[in-house]
């Protein structure tokens, strides 16, 4: 498998602009997570899904913010409008949680989002 | 809730130098307990993890951790660092039972001289 696989690797925009990040899981996990690094905060779960469906989008910062799932082979975490406070690199993993000590989280590589 | 916490933002070592890196965390009962290795430009990968069993952990790349029940740690050592091991690290805990969907600490970097 190659692994978790994100895009764009950078994006950089301008305030006010939708940004869309996507991901494809690994197949045959069944949790996707989204998180964002940043230097001031670390690293922040916004939102993870068990099979396609949002369990937890506590994490999300605001109603800008929002996250599909659409199949189990694909992701997307919109920002509209975007602003300069969210750049940072936004993370997608992906898991199978299958009751045994084998759990363990996959990470993409990452989008470098910023916005200008 | 659980919380992690890394109290080093960054350490130095030269090459061959031993190395710990420091991690507490807080939770009611024993947790699962991980270090996460992100070099630069790249996600996060499992070092190792512990979820009951021999307190004493040996992962990938020649980590070790420790759990300690009562200091509330799993600090993680290397007796011989290599230029190579320069990165951002991270430990984090879950929930034993529930999600376990894990909360990260701040991260370490890790600085390796020559």
């Amino acid at each position: 498998d190659a692994g978790v696989i994100q895009s764009p690797r950078h994006e950089v925009t301008e305030m006010g602009q939708e940004v869309t990040l996507r991901c494809k899981p690994i197949s045959g996990h069944d949790y996707l997570f989204w998180y964002r690094q940043t230097m001031m905060r670390g690293l922040e779960l916004l939102i993870y899904f068990n099979n396609n469906v949002p369990i937890d989008d506590s994490g999300m910062p605001e109603d800008r913010f929002s996250a599909k799932m659409p199949n189990a082979s694909f992701s997307t975490l919109k920002i509209q409008p975007s602003e300069p406070r969210d750049s940072a690199v936004y993370f997608c993993a992906s898991s199978l949680m299958d009751g045994t000590e084998n759990e363990k989280l996959f990470f993409g590589s990452g989008t470098q989002l910023s916005v200008l | 809730a659980q919380s992690v916490t890394q109290p080093d933002i960054h350490i130095t070592v030269s090459e061959g130098a031993s190395l710990e890196l420091r991690c507490n965390y807080s939770y009611g009962a024993t947790p699962y307990l991980f270090w996460y290795v992100q070099s630069p430009g790249q996600g996060l990968q499992l070092l190792l993890k512990y979820f009951s069993g021999d307190t004493l952990v040996q992962g990938i790349k020649g980590f070790e951790a420790e759990f300690k029940r009562s200091q509330s740690s799993f600090n993680l050592r290397k007796p011989s660092v290599h230029w190579s091991d320069a990165a951002e690290y991270f430990c984090a805990v879950g929930e034993p039972g529930g999600s376990y969907i894990p909360t990260f600490g701040r991260g370490t970097s890790l600085i390796v001289h020559p």
